[in-house]
């Protein structure tokens, strides 16, 4: 699987739009990128994935770059409660359940009130 | 969401004993689960990927005979620290996914078991 990078550590506003990049200059085509979080103490709580295309649901937005070597999560809203750890991946897609994620070292997001 | 639950939650052993961690998928079959650890202040690491009916898979480093996994059911995976030292103290997260959801699609994560060898 391709190797991500992340800033070790961000902050932001309460209130204000987190974006979080993530470089993954040497993804493949059959690759995904996914996003978790981790919050202190508790396992990994997954947030958002995509190939291509910009993705958005309840918890944030993903936009990838046409190139597919960087994308950005973006919390529209920030709130005390999204202080955690994030965890940007790329992910070969099989057809199995089976296939891992191996953890990078993430970015340290906190949000300020 | 699907739920994956693990078991306990917090324990505190005596070296020298063994210690058993339960993960179940609620809601959902997984034919695999993965076991990962974390210690303070890093990232996850992956263990070991265990697999419903046959022996788990290790990754490189990790003691599989201290280790020992079982996945005898498609919702119950248990990760057994045997013969704990306090170097084993660690966070202990396990994850799955829906065997009927294909490659692509989201793990669900335990909450996490916090072991303390004293």
């Amino acid at each position: 699987d391709a190797k991500t990078t992340q800033p070790p550590s961000m902050d932001c506003a309460e209130g204000r739009a987190a974006n979080l990049p993530c470089n993954h200059s040497t993804i493949s085509g059959n690759e995904y990128v996914y996003w978790y979080r981790q919050i202190h103490s508790q396992g990994p709580q997954y947030i958002i994935h995509g190939l291509k295309n910009n993705e958005t649901n309840e918890m944030a937005s993903l936009i990838i770059t046409e190139d597919r070597k960087s994308s950005t999560l973006i919390l529209p809203h920030a709130t005390l409660r999204d202080t955690a750890v994030y965890y940007c991946i790329v992910r070969v897609t099989e057809h199995s359940s089976a296939s891992k994620i191996i953890f990078g070292s993430g970015t340290r997001l906190s949000i300020r009130p | 969401g699907a739920v994956v639950s693990q078991h306990p939650s917090r324990v505190i052993c005596k070296s020298g004993t063994s210690v058993k961690i339960e993960c179940r998928s609620l809601d959902f079959q997984a034919t695999t689960m993965f076991w990962y650890r974390q210690f303070p202040k890093q990232s996850l690491m992956l263990m070991a990927t265990s697999n419903e009916g046959s022996k788990a898979t290790y990754e490189q480093g990790v003691e599989k005979d201290k280790f020992l996994i079982n996945h005898a059911s498609l919702t119950l995976s248990t990760l057994t620290v045997t013969s704990a030292h306090p170097e084993d103290s660690s966070f202990y997260i396990c994850s799955a996914r829906n065997r009927d959801s294909g490659g692509n699609t989201e793990a669900f994560f335990g909450q996490g078991t916090r072991l303390t060898v004293v």
